[in-house]
Formats: C-alpha cells, sequence, structure tokens
C-alpha cells in the first residue's frame, strides 16, 4: 500500500512570510509524528498527534509553530513569520499504535527561508 | 534526558567487509530500540525494531543486537555492498508527558565502494 507522503518536496519563502506543510500517514495509522531534521543532525521531534489531538506538543520552538489533524488522518505544519533558521528538513511519520510504535517516515518538504 | 551517541561517525569500506555501528543511550530504561537507513535526501526506512526484552533482531544481512544494562546496541551489516552506502540513525523512545518520543543519534553515514 502507500506510504507516508509529503507535500511539497521543497518549498522556498521569503523570510517573513507563513508556510504550511502537508502530511498524508499510512492509511490506518492512528498516531503522527513531525520531526525538524537540519544537516548532519538526526531528526528532532516537534509533534505527536494521537488521533486528532496533540498529546505531545513539547518539541514546538516557539509559537510560530503550530500544527493541526482534524479528521486524524492528514496533518498541516503551519510555520508564520518564517525565519532563516527554520531551513531544515521537515520529516513526518506514522505509527499504527500509540509511542511507542515503530515509525514509518515520509520523504520529507526541504524548506528554505531566504 | 535521553542522549544517543553513533560511533562512528562516518566510515569507508570497500565492498565485501562486515561491519559494526554502535549506538549508545545514557537511559536504560527503554522500551525499545529502532534502526533506520537514510539516503541522501530522503526520508528514514525503518530496518529493525528491537523490543526492550529481547537481545537481537535479524533481517537478511542485518543483524542489531541491545544490551540494555550498558545502553548499547550494535547493528552489524554481513557482506557490505555499494547499495548499503547511506546514514544509519538509532532511535530511543524517550518517556516524556505519557509518550514514548524518539531520541535520535546523529547517526553513522557509510561508503561502501566497489
Amino acid at each position: 500500500g502507500a506510504g507516508v507522503s509529503q507535500t511539497p518536496s521543497n518549498k522556498v519563502t521569503e523570510k517573513g512570510k507563513y508556510v504550511e506543510l502537508r502530511c498524508d500517514p499510512i492509511s490506518g495509522h492512528t498516531a503522527l509524528y513531525w520531526y525538524r531534521q537540519s544537516l548532519g543532525q538526526g531528526p528532532e521531534f516537534l509533534i505527536y498527534f494521537q488521533g486528532t489531538g496533540a498529546a505531545d506538543d513539547s518539541g514546538l520552538p516557539n509559537d510560530r509553530f503550530f500544527a493541526v489533524r482534524p479528521e486524524g488522518s492528514v496533518s498541516t505544519l503551519k510555520i508564520q513569520r518564517t525565519e532563516r533558521g527554520d531551513s531544515a528538513v521537515y520529516l513526518c511519520a506514522s505509527s499504527l499504535a500509540g509511542t511507542p510504535g515503530e515509525q514509518y517516515f515520509g520523504p520529507g518538504t526541504r524548506l528554505t527561508v531566504t | 534526558k535521553q542522549e544517543v551517541t553513533q560511533i562512528p561517525a562516518a566510515l569507508s569500506v570497500p565492498e565485501g567487509e562486515n561491519l559494526v555501528l554502535n549506538c549508545s543511550f545514557t537511559d536504560s530504561a527503554i522500551y525499545n530500540l529502532q534502526w533506520f537507513r537514510q539516503d541522501p535526501g530522503k526520508g528514514l526506512t525503518s530496518l529493525l525494531l528491537i523490543q526492550s526484552s529481547q537481545r537481537e533482531q535479524t533481517s537478511g544481512r542485518l543483524n542489531a543486537s541491545l544490551d540494555k544494562s550498558s545502553g548499547r546496541s550494535t547493528l552489524y551489516i554481513a557482506a557490505s555492498q555499494p547499495g548499503d552506502s547511506a546514514t544509519y540513525l538509532c532511535a530511543v523512545p524517550n518517556a516524556s508527558g505519557g509518550s514514548y518520543i524518539p531520541t535520535f543519534g546523529r547517526g553513522t553515514s557509510l561508503i561502501v565502494h566497489p
């Protein structure tokens, strides 16, 4: 079946703009995670959803970052007033049940803030 | 706070060698440990998931072992091939407010040359 998909694959935006990144998890997976990965680093946790609700958002760096999953499937990560330091690859993963199940990752969205 | 270290950071070997990649973690009270592969510009692909009650898991030429008490896991790759070239990451769930969010190492970058 289809894996985790993310759109867009690349996004270039100007400093101060608003961006939305989309994640479509594997069908039937109730848990969804967002991570951020900088060059040469491992993924850094941002937020975890169980169903529609954010079960753990302790990794969001500040209030410019927000994520939703209104119907318990697709999720959108929203970044307001982007800064150059937000440039990174944003990864989404899903798992069949809650943590700490086996995670399946999407290809990521490369965000570049100029 | 869980800290995950991977050694070596980079490895370059000729085809056919047997390889050992190391992952160490500071908090031994783990639930499981997952090994991933990441190709350049791509998302993460799950290789092996070891539950805390297990000592090892095998998949094809890959074997992962877990020694919880010493805070270590090893990924063994037999008869390496150029197609094994990638970055290998380990992740350990860290208990956080009732959820178990993975902490990732920085990875081992592997190059297998013909």
